[in-house]
């Protein structure tokens, strides 16, 4: 069964850092590149960052760059994501999710729909 | 960055009942969009990807259509497990970008 397991998140607070895990099974891990997107509270789903399936390739959206940095253990089949410099507006659902084509390394196709997702793990953001 | 619109932002609706969910893109994106439902403490779930392509193990009661800027997703016979909230995703240019949501209850 093809799935992703989020960790990590936690209350935390302005200007400190985190880390986040996700736990990737039922599939070859190191074929796939993989997403992080968030949900804030009352919010729509907003793209983190992309990594590609050997982790040469990495994105960010303008609202995390030079802030957060994704990450990725394949022998651990393990995706990550450290965020440093926490604000209140990063206080959101974090669900990483996969790209749907193999051996994907540029927004060629980072841009396509994402064919699994994980639960979330829930960051807030507070002091 | 492809702005992207849904309509209505929530619908009231009842076991049996066809919904039907408007997505609209800022500019053309061909068929470049993905539909995707999010229930409560879940995973979202991948329904629809290049407009119009039921994906693997979801029900057939799940329909999209549409090209260009205009998008629709309709559920026919709407059953327990469809409420929730449903967005659409365009995957035309990086990076990509989902709708604000609609939701089912």
């Amino acid at each position: 069964q093809v799935q992703l397991v989020e960790s990590g998140g936690g209350v935390v607070q302005p200007g400190r850092s985190l880390r986040l895990s996700c736990a990737a099974s039922g599939f070859r891990f190191s074929d796939y590149g993989l997403h992080w997107v968030r949900q804030a509270p009352g919010k729509g789903l907003e793209w983190v960052a992309v990594i590609s399936y050997d982790g040469g390739n990495k994105m960010y959206a303008d609202s995390v760059e030079g802030r957060f940095t994704i990450s990725r253990d394949n022998s651990n089949s393990t995706l990550f994501l450290h965020m440093s410099s926490l604000t209140t507006e990063d206080t959101a659902v974090y669900h990483c999710a996969r790209v749907p084509a193999p051996y994907c390394t540029s927004v060629s196709c980072f841009r396509y729909y994402m064919d699994v997702w994980g639960k979330g793990t829930t960051v807030s953001v507070s002091s | 960055d492809i702005q992207m619109t849904q309509s209505p932002s929530s619908v009231s609706a009842s076991l049996g009942d066809r919904v039907t969910i408007t997505c609209r893109a800022s500019q053309g994106i061909s068929s470049w969009l993905a539909w995707y439902q999010h229930r409560p403490g879940k995973a979202p779930k991948l329904l629809i990807h290049a407009a119009s392509s039921l994906q693997s193990g979801v029900p057939s009661r799940f329909r999209g259509s549409g090209s260009g800027t205009d998008f629709t997703l309709t559920i026919s016979g709407l059953q327990p497990e469809d409420f929730g909230i449903y967005y659409c995703q365009q995957a035309d240019t990086f990076p990509p970008g989902f709708g604000p949501g609609t939701t089912v209850d």
